[in-house]
């Protein structure tokens, strides 16, 4: 049930781009994702609802496509702050209380 | 505004005692969660509330107990801690199904 996320790991130089995808077998209604520092809470970035909405903050964006239950968070002209780990969590239709996260990405951004 | 607490912020148990988590939030959120961090293992679900006086399993509420008495409050109890139980756990809550604000976390070691 847990969704699957890659890749797993992911080293970047500054200005460089990547994607990270969240893939789930189930029907989803929404899609959350978040970043983790080392040490640190997890710290929200953004929501995607069923509809293949996409959303979008500065350099970081995603996409969810219900139909495929996949989401894809993309980070442009990464910066070393982005470094991190990054997880989605996904919420199926009904089930209003549970956000069950995948495995997370580590993300590392060279100078 | 605090946001999300938790207390205690480490804790070493011997196998077999007992301990209580308590998460509190003073956004007047509905919905509060306990999640368990392992290395590799991403964020997993115990239990969860979305409401005063409400609670609901997760993915993985075997060997955990909970409460929430009060709005602000959700406490997370070991009865009867193990090694496996050996873990970083986070506290959120939220106003709906939205954004999650998470605490600082909880690294417990259980010997």
């Amino acid at each position: 049930q847990q969704p699957v996320q890659s890749p797993q790991a992911v080293i970047l130089r500054e200005g460089e781009d990547a994607v990270i995808n969240c893939s789930s077998s189930k029907a989803l209604y929404s899609v959350h994702w978040y970043r983790q520092k080392h040490g640190e809470a997890p710290v929200f970035l953004m929501i995607l609802l069923k509809g293949g909405e996409q959303k979008g903050h500065e350099k970081i964006s995603a996409s969810f496509n219900e139909k495929k239950q996949q989401s894809s968070l993309y980070l442009t002209a990464s910066q070393l702050s982005y470094s991190g780990t990054y997880f989605c969590g996904t919420r199926r239709p009904g089930n209003t209380g549970k956000l069950i996260f995948g495995q997370g990405t580590t993300l590392q951004v060279k100078p | 505004n605090a946001g999300v607490t938790q207390t205690p912020k480490f804790r070493v148990l011997k196998t077999g005692q007992s301990m209580t988590l308590l998460c509190a939030q003073d956004m007047n959120h509905e919905y509060m969660y306990w999640y368990r961090q392992d290395p590799g293992m991403g964020l997993r679900l115990i239990h969860y509330s979305v409401g005063e006086g409400t609670t609901a399993k997760g993915e993985v509420p075997d060997g955990y107990n909970v409460s929430r008495l009060k709005k602000q409050n959700f406490l997370l109890g070991l009865e009867s801690a193990a090694p496996s139980q050996t873990s970083v756990y986070f506290c959120a809550s939220s106003y709906s199904v939205g954004e999650q604000f998470f605490g600082p976390g909880t690294r417990l070691t259980v010997l």
